[in-house]
């Protein structure tokens, strides 16, 4: 089945400064990539996704950009401010067809 | 829309007693899942459905229990509750279907403690 990987666990940036998180998956089949911000007792909540078909979306300060020859997508935070800390994770499904399988999650904290 | 309700909030069960979760939906999505989240980890898939009297394992189905009988409800029932158990547990839907954006709606969360 689908295995997805995220690094790194924990991430401190400058507020301003920016952050990249990067997720690897292993089913050649799947084509959707959401990400999801957990605040600090909340719910997940989605933040951006991509499909197989794009290669990059951008959506104002937030991009995601999918390589899927190499099997990898990543998680790109410009001008990074305080409420931009959470838990940041990245999933992978074969869309319309099944499950979604979450990555381990990477904690972004933002130094003022 | 109340979107995803899950009851109830928090729990203490000890070791051996069984309880349901309930959670429903008002968005007639026919997508549901079932996460556990341990905490500082990411989200376990437990359970997931398609639709009404259809449902499959996830990635840890061991020790738990579903069934959907309609398209707004679907409970998961822990049996013999087992400290390792403990957890927070979320219930999702989505819309999956032609032209759907594939996003899925996270319950509040219920917190169970088994001891």
């Amino acid at each position: 089945g689908e295995n997805v990987e995220q690094h790194p666990s924990t991430l401190s940036v400058q507020e301003g400064d920016s952050a990249v998180i990067k997720c690897t998956y292993s089913d050649s089949a799947s084509n959707y990539f959401p990400w999801y911000k957990q605040e600090l007792g909340k719910r997940p909540q989605l933040i951006i996704d991509i499909r197989s078909n794009v290669g990059e979306k951008k959506d104002q300060r937030i991009a995601v950009t999918l390589n899927k020859t190499a099997k990898h997508f990543s998680l790109h935070i410009t001008e990074t401010q305080p409420e931009d800390s959470a838990v940041y994770f990245c999933a992978a499904s074969q869309g319309g067809a099944s499950k979604i399988i979450f990555g381990s999650g990477t904690r972004l904290s933002i130094r003022p | 829309n109340a979107g995803v309700t899950q009851t109830p909030k928090f729990r203490i069960l000890k070791i051996g007693q069984s309880m349901t979760l309930q959670c429903a939906q008002d968005m007639n999505h026919n997508y549901m899942y079932w996460y556990r989240q341990d905490p500082g980890m990411g989200l376990k898939l437990i359970y997931y459905s398609v639709g009404a009297g259809i449902t499959d394992k996830g990635e840890v189905p061991n020790g738990y229990n579903v069934s959907r009988s309609t398209t707004e409800d679907f409970p998961l029932r822990l049996e013999l509750a087992a400290p390792s158990q403990t957890s927070v547990y979320f219930c999702a839907s989505s819309h999956r279907g032609s032209g759907s954006t594939y996003e899925q709606y996270f319950g509040p969360g219920t917190r169970l403690t088994v001891t």
